[in-house]
């Protein structure tokens, strides 16, 4: 059972290009998370996806990032006319079912680091 | 809000030797989990370690432990005969119950020396 994958590893954009991270989810997953990583600081929650369904995205941007989950094929995080301050990590993670206590963990993908320039 | 706190943004022992990381956390909130990440060079977020806010009893893994303080808020992690492949900056991160938002501290950077 491969692990979460998230592609690509490394991405580099200009200044107004767009960004667009994927997320393949364990096999069986149907829960998907999207954290960031800025350097020298611990993850921040961005947001929180089901199939076809956004559950929460309190922690996202409100301009020029989005995300999905569709029914087929891998989660998106889509971020529209990158500036330097989007340079970070970008992390997923996705689980069997909500992830909501001991027994719902979730597994996290390698990262894609992402470089405004 | 809940926050956690690293107080330590670097450590180094010799390999072998017993290491304790430090990890405070911020709630108003009387049950939750806690959990300890490793995040070595390839970036991979491993979980090494998790505790119910409700049960007494330390956690433990192999030669991960946790002291688990909650008077004090506290939650450090020892790493007894520590390796090299134990190099890796590791996160403290919180969790509510019902909910699946992970809050996270800024990590400790853990170099095992041979």
């Amino acid at each position: 059972n491969a692990g979460v994958m998230q592609n690509p590893r490394h991405l580099v954009r200009r200044r107004g290009q767009e960004a667009r991270l994927r997320c393949s989810p364990m096999k069986g997953h149907s829960h998907v998370y999207w954290y960031r990583q800025l350097p020298e600081e611990g993850l921040k929650f961005m947001v929180y996806l089901q199939k076809e369904n956004i559950i929460d995205e309190s922690g996202m941007p409100k301009e020029r990032f989005s995300a999905e989950f569709p029914k087929e094929g891998p989660s998106i995080l889509r971020i529209q006319q990158v500036v330097r301050g989007d340079s970070a990590a970008y992390f997923c993670a996705s689980s069997p079912v909500g992830q909501g206590g001991m027994n719902t963990e979730a597994f996290f993908g390698q990262g894609t680091r992402l470089t405004v320039v | 809000a809940q926050t956690v706190t690293q107080s330590q943004p670097e450590m180094s022992v010799q390999e072998a030797e017993t290491v304790t990381l430090s990890c405070t956390y911020d709630t108003s909130e009387s049950n939750y989990y806690l959990f300890w990440y490793k995040q070595p060079p390839s970036r991979q977020m491993i979980l090494v370690i998790r505790q119910e806010a409700y049960k007494q009893q330390n956690a433990t893994e192999n030669r991960f432990s946790v002291n688990f303080q909650k008077a004090a808020k506290s939650f450090s992690l020892k790493i007894s005969d520590s390796q090299l492949g134990d190099t890796a900056m590791y996160f403290c991160a919180f969790m509510k119950p019902d909910n699946y938002q992970l809050i996270w501290g800024a990590g400790t950077k853990l170099i095992i020396k041979p």
